[in-house]
């Protein structure tokens, strides 16, 4: 069964370092998302993206935060300058569709540590 | 505002009893609505959705879930638990066309003893 991946499982940066989180969506999706959940925290909608634009982004995703997919296979989400509170477990999904049953699948998360 | 409340943060029963979540959201317009499940260690799947017609819904694993409009409301059910079923459950409504973007609750972290 397809699923989506993500990779490092956990990265521990040092403040105001930069780090890029990559997912691999499942290969017939097209529309992208991340999110992320602060310990104790509610899961939060940082940015979607679709047709190689974002297509939407939430308070949260400022100009330190940023979205790439480079190739056929891999998004990406890089943070510039890494602050303490970005610590937190972030989440890649993809869909094949918007609505109807577009179907979000997640992937395993990445756990981030910003010392 | 959009928003989503999920009355229980922890629930603990034995294996049989029956289950259910409570989940009320806050969105203007059309909502669609899912219910995902993460067992430990395993990443967050689907347990089941609404988008239109019959209220009450059929998810995996035996769950099921009523929509009740004039209540805001998306409730969790289970007849019978397992000990397989512990697990975090969150209720995350979505608008519908071009709103993609699903709106989360803080989770009930379930817990079935055997």
């Amino acid at each position: 069964e397809p699923e989506v991946t993500q990779t490092p499982s956990h990265q521990v940066t040092q403040m105001g370092q930069e780090v890029i989180l990559r997912c691999v969506p499942i290969s017939n999706h097209l529309y992208f998302y991340w999110y992320r959940q602060i310990l104790g925290q509610k899961v939060e909608f940082l940015v979607s993206f679709y047709n190689n634009e974002i297509s939407e982004k939430s308070e949260i995703f400022d100009d330190q935060f940023s979205v790439e997919r480079p190739d056929g296979s891999n998004f990406t989400l890089k943070i510039r300058s890494t602050k303490l509170e970005d610590s937190a477990m972030y989440f890649c999904a993809s869909s094949d569709r918007v609505s109807g049953s577009g179907e979000q699948f997640f992937g395993p998360g990445t756990r981030l540590t910003v010392l | 505002a959009q928003s989503v409340s999920q009355h229980n943060h922890h629930v603990i029963l034995s294996e049989a009893a029956s289950l259910e979540l409570g989940c009320n959201y806050s969105y203007g317009g059309t909502v669609n609505l899912f219910w995902y499940v993460q067992y430990p260690g395993q990443h967050l799947q689907l347990l089941l959705k609404y988008f239109s017609g019959d209220p009450l819904v059929k998810g995996i694993k035996g769950f099921e879930a009523e929509f009740i409009k004039s209540k805001f409301s998306f409730n969790l059910r289970k007849p019978s638990v397992q000990w397989s079923d512990t697990a975090e459950y969150f209720c995350a409504p979505r608008g519908a066309g071009n709103n993609r973007k699903l709106i989360w609750g803080l989770g009930t972290s379930l817990a079935v003893n055997p």
